[in-house]
């Protein structure tokens, strides 16, 4: 069993749409959880990172951690055709690290 | 510039050529890693190391070498690389402690093993 699972997509939307991304984990011992974006030909950026159940909003972005469930979302609101990347969610104890497969989303104009 | 390089950026090499894949970051960063990319199976970590002298096996080590002799550089070595190696690399290090989450990756080297 993977140690994360994150919905594959691919996902297209219009510009303005709110655009939900999910992935859930199996360990309960993992302590953080990160979302990054992967520009095309590009090595993944941090987006965003939490380390307790509930939300953290950072502009049009905000992470969402369920630690009952084990999961994990980013939503994004107003969405731009600059937000068109993979995103990748990630899990850590602090030392070792386990991606999600990653979700490519595509803003259209 | 604050960043993570490497070196190549591509490569072209048969099975059984030992090779090694550069990474210098400039940061003064204690945590460095190195993962494989590939289609379907997202970012895997391959080992990764806390600080100098100090490094550990991460989710896929099979088949690869790293060693921290300094701070800055940690090279990855495939000592006889096969096709299922094919992949894209990326180097990645953060500052440690409480500040591991936040990695700053590399360009990625992309290597084809015939």
């Amino acid at each position: 069993q993977k140690e994360v699972e994150q919905d594959p997509g691919p996902l297209s939307v219009p510009e303005g749409a709110i655009v939900s991304l999910n992935c859930t984990y199996s360990n309960s011992a993992f302590q953080y959880f990160m979302w990054y974006r992967q520009y095309s030909r590009k090595g993944p950026e941090l987006l965003m990172y939490t380390y307790s159940s509930g939300n953290k909003e950072d502009g049009r972005f905000t992470a969402q951690v369920d630690k009952s469930s084990k999961y994990i979302s980013l939503f994004i609101r107003d969405s731009q055709p600059s937000d068109s990347a993979t995103y990748l969610c990630a899990i850590t104890t602090g030392n070792q690290f386990y991606f999600g497969t990653g979700t490519s989303l595509t803003v259209i104009p | 510039e604050a960043q993570v390089t490497q070196n190549p950026r591509y490569l072209i090499t048969v099975t059984g050529k030992k090779l090694t894949v550069t990474c210098s970051q400039n940061m003064n960063h204690e945590y460095m890693s190195w993962y494989r990319q590939d289609p379907g199976l997202g970012l895997r970590q391959i080992y990764y190391s806390m600080n100098v002298e100090v490094t550990d096996k991460g989710d896929v080590p099979e088949g690869y070498k790293v060693s921290r002799k300094e701070k800055r550089n940690f090279p990855l070595i495939l000592e006889s690389p096969s096709p299922n190696q094919t992949s894209l690399y990326f180097c990645a290090s953060s500052l440690g402690g409480g500040g591991t989450f936040e990695q700053f990756f590399g360009p990625g080297t992309r290597l084809t093993v015939l």
